[in-house]
């Protein structure tokens, strides 16, 4: 049963307009929450992460949103570049420990 | 350089061989992370380790061997290959404080004929 999960595998937006992807848990003791971003051929790049007290944290053009009462998290990308286009991981971890559990990955094509 | 690799890059095999993954890290992080990636899956943790000498099951660890007696290396063995082990595999490290974030190293793609 995945205890994370990303219902979307794939999304395609049009450059300088809004990327939305979300992300959805089940496991209550899930605290703390982190994108990762994966070109082809490479290794996953951790993106941009929140805690559990926050519910927004922004970096650039990336935000980050969690609503606990719905354990679901989304990420935001504004405006969307054809360099964003790659698979987006969402991961998830309890308060103890270091081990993430991570979502399917949704692909983004931003299309110029 | 500094950094996380991963070697082979590529391997083909048969059913049945010893395959063995390295994965060097240059950070000193206490943990090291082996996932594989699978179309539908996600990442999915194989084994991971919090120290020299010190490792634990993932969620998918059947098949596999690991093994850490350095800090720095983190190999892992799939002791006789099967077509369902076909798949990439990730090394991963994090350091023992702070907060979750991981390094990933660029991937084996392997193929188990």
């Amino acid at each position: 049963d995945q205890q994370v999960k990303q219902n979307s595998p794939s999304l395609s937006v049009q450059e300088g307009r809004i990327s939305i992807l979300n992300c959805d848990y089940t496991n209550s003791m899930f605290d703390y929450f982190l994108w990762y971003k994966k070109y082809p051929a490479e290794g996953p790049t951790f993106l941009i992460s929140i805690s559990s007290i926050k519910d927004k944290n922004e970096d650039g053009r990336f935000t980050v949103f969690l609503n606990k009462s719905a354990k679901h998290l989304s990420l935001h990308i504004v405006p969307s570049q054809p360099g964003d286009s790659a698979v987006y991981f969402c991961a998830a971890t309890p308060n103890a420990g270091n081990m993430l559990t991570f979502g399917g990955g949704t692909r983004l094509m931003v299309k110029p | 350089d500094a950094g996380i690799t991963q070697s082979p890059r590529y391997k083909i095999t048969e059913t049945g061989r010893q395959v063995t993954l390295m994965c060097h890290q240059t950070w000193s992080h206490s943990y090291m992370f082996w996932y594989r990636q699978d179309l539908g899956h996600g990442l999915r943790l194989i084994y991971y380790s919090a120290a020299a000498d010190i490792t634990d099951k993932g969620e998918v660890p059947d098949g596999y061997v690991v093994s850490r007696s350095k800090t720095e290396n983190f190999p892992l063995t799939l002791e006789s290959a099967t077509r369902s082990q076909t798949s990439v595999y990730f090394c991963a490290s994090g350091r023992r404080e702070g907060r979750n974030e991981q390094f990933f190293g660029p991937g084996t793609r392997l193929t188990v004929l």
